[in-house]
């Protein structure tokens, strides 16, 4: 099993609804577990961290964690196009303090 | 409020040449990091520095070298650059060594082409 999955996408939705991010990782002792946003060209952006299971909500944005499932999500309300990007799990693997990222799934918004 | 500056942002090598890429920032963060970022690979830690005066191999070191000049900068060295090279490259740092409650604040990347 690859240390932190998530699906590349691309991943459509429409202006308005919600998009569901999905991750999940190996690790089942890791702490820490964060979302970043990478637009095309840019460099990644920090927008959501969690440490707790249950969700955490930020504006729009929601991440939920599962660490019994070792499951982590993204949900993004009222999406919008400025929201087409690419979003990157990335987890603290306990074992070496490491963090280690996905791969990255693509989200396009349709207007 | 600078953050984290890369230089330059791009940059094409020929086979055997060597060159650095410079990376600062300006948060008083301790760890830094050097980073390739590949196609269908993902982002891809080379070396880290946990703080002034520490450096360490990441899991793809092999053809680069890296010196913490001091707290603020952290470069990256490639001392043959060969086409395997070609990537994205960035440069970022944390508070603490695994990012903490803060994560990491990214550099803008370099872009860089071995022919």
């Amino acid at each position: 099993q690859k240390e932190v999955e998530q699906n590349s996408g691309p991943l459509s939705v429409p202006e308005g609804a919600i998009a569901s991010l999905n991750c999940t990782y190996s690790d089942r002792v890791s702490q820490s577990f964060f979302w970043y946003r990478q637009y095309s060209g840019k460099s990644p952006e920090l927008i959501m961290s969690i440490y707790s299971n249950g969700d955490k909500e930020d504006g729009r944005f929601t991440a939920q964690l599962n660490k019994a499932s070792q499951y982590v999500s993204l949900l993004i309300r009222d999406s919008q196009p400025s929201d087409s990007a690419t979003y990157l799990c990335a987890v603290i693997m306990n074992r070496d303090d490491k963090i280690i990222f996905g791969k990255g799934t693509r989200l396009h918004i349709l207007p | 409020n600078a953050g984290v500056t890369q230089t330059p942002k791009f940059q094409v090598l020929k086979t055997g040449q060597s060159m650095t890429l410079q990376c600062a920032q300006d948060m008083n963060h301790n760890s830094m990091y050097w980073y390739r970022q590949d196609p269908g690979m993902g982002l891809r830690l080379i070396y880290y520095s946990a703080s002034e005066g520490t450096t360490d191999k990441g899991e793809v070191p092999n053809g680069y070298n890296v010196s913490r000049l001091n707290k603020r900068e952290f470069s990256l060295r490639l001392e043959s650059a060969a086409p395997s090279q070609t990537s994205v490259y960035f440069c970022a740092s944390s508070e603490g060594w695994t990012g903490g409650f803060y994560g990491y604040t990214f550099g803008s990347g370099t872009r860089l082409t071995v022919v």
